[in-house]
């Protein structure tokens, strides 16, 4: 089955900065999905973005099909964009494959 | 609001002990999935279902089983035959077809004693 690596698998920023995470995925996708985990463990769904780029508000995402990998960009964070970031992936199979996700933390 | 409930959010059970998580969607969706999280882990895939009364495994179906008697509600059974139940659980839907956008409710988190 399909492959999703995320990087980094941590990452620590000062209040302000900016940031990019990656997604990469062994075999082409026709679903892609990016998703935050808040601390208390609630998943939201971020962008649905099987190809191009989307933007809302301070993040926006990328995906390039055609090289197998997506972007997420936080600009301006935020300590309440603290929390892992959940890329998910779906091939030729009926199953969404998640990567093991991006902790990001935010110190004010 | 539309929305995922899960309930309980917090579970303690004894080893032995079957458990129910319960999953309800108001948001008409015909696709419903279960998930387990592991500590730093990424989401495995339990079971789910993409019409009622019909549901399909996912990668790790072993000591667990589900129902989709209604289109709202896709409970998820944990049995004593799963040998590492304590997890944080996470139901999700979508419109279905090749899955979609996935919504997800709070999680349950199962802590068997």
């Amino acid at each position: 089955g399909i492959q999703v690596e995320q990087s980094p698998p941590d990452l620590i920023l000062q209040e302000g900065a900016n940031s990019t995470l990656r997604c990469n995925f062994s075999d082409s996708v026709n679903n892609l999905q990016w998703f935050h985990q808040n601390p208390w463990g609630q998943l939201i769904n971020l962008f649905y973005i099987p190809s191009g780029t989307k933007q809302n508000g301070r993040l926006s995402a990328t995906t390039v099909a055609t090289e197998r990998y997506s972007l997420l960009y936080i600009s301006s964070s935020q300590t309440t964009d603290s929390g892992v970031y959940f890329c998910a992936g779906q091939g030729g199979s009926e199953k969404l494959v998640f990567g093991k996700g991006t902790k990001l933390t935010v110190n004010p | 609001d539309g929305g995922i409930t899960q309930s309980p959010k917090y579970l303690f059970r004894k080893e032995g002990q079957n458990v129910t998580l319960s999953c309800e969607q108001n948001l008409n969706h015909d696709a419903m999935y279960w998930y387990r999280q592991d500590p730093g882990q990424g989401l495995r895939l339990i079971y789910y279902s993409q019409i009622v009364n019909d549901f399909q495994k996912g990668d790790i179906a072993e000591g667990y089983s589900v129902s989709r008697e209604k289109k709202e509600s896709f409970p998820l059974t944990v049995t004593s035959a799963q040998k590492n139940p304590t997890a944080f659980y996470l139901c999700a839907s979508s419109r279905g077809g090749r899955t979609g956008e996935l919504f997800f409710g709070e999680g349950s988190r199962l802590t068997v004693l």
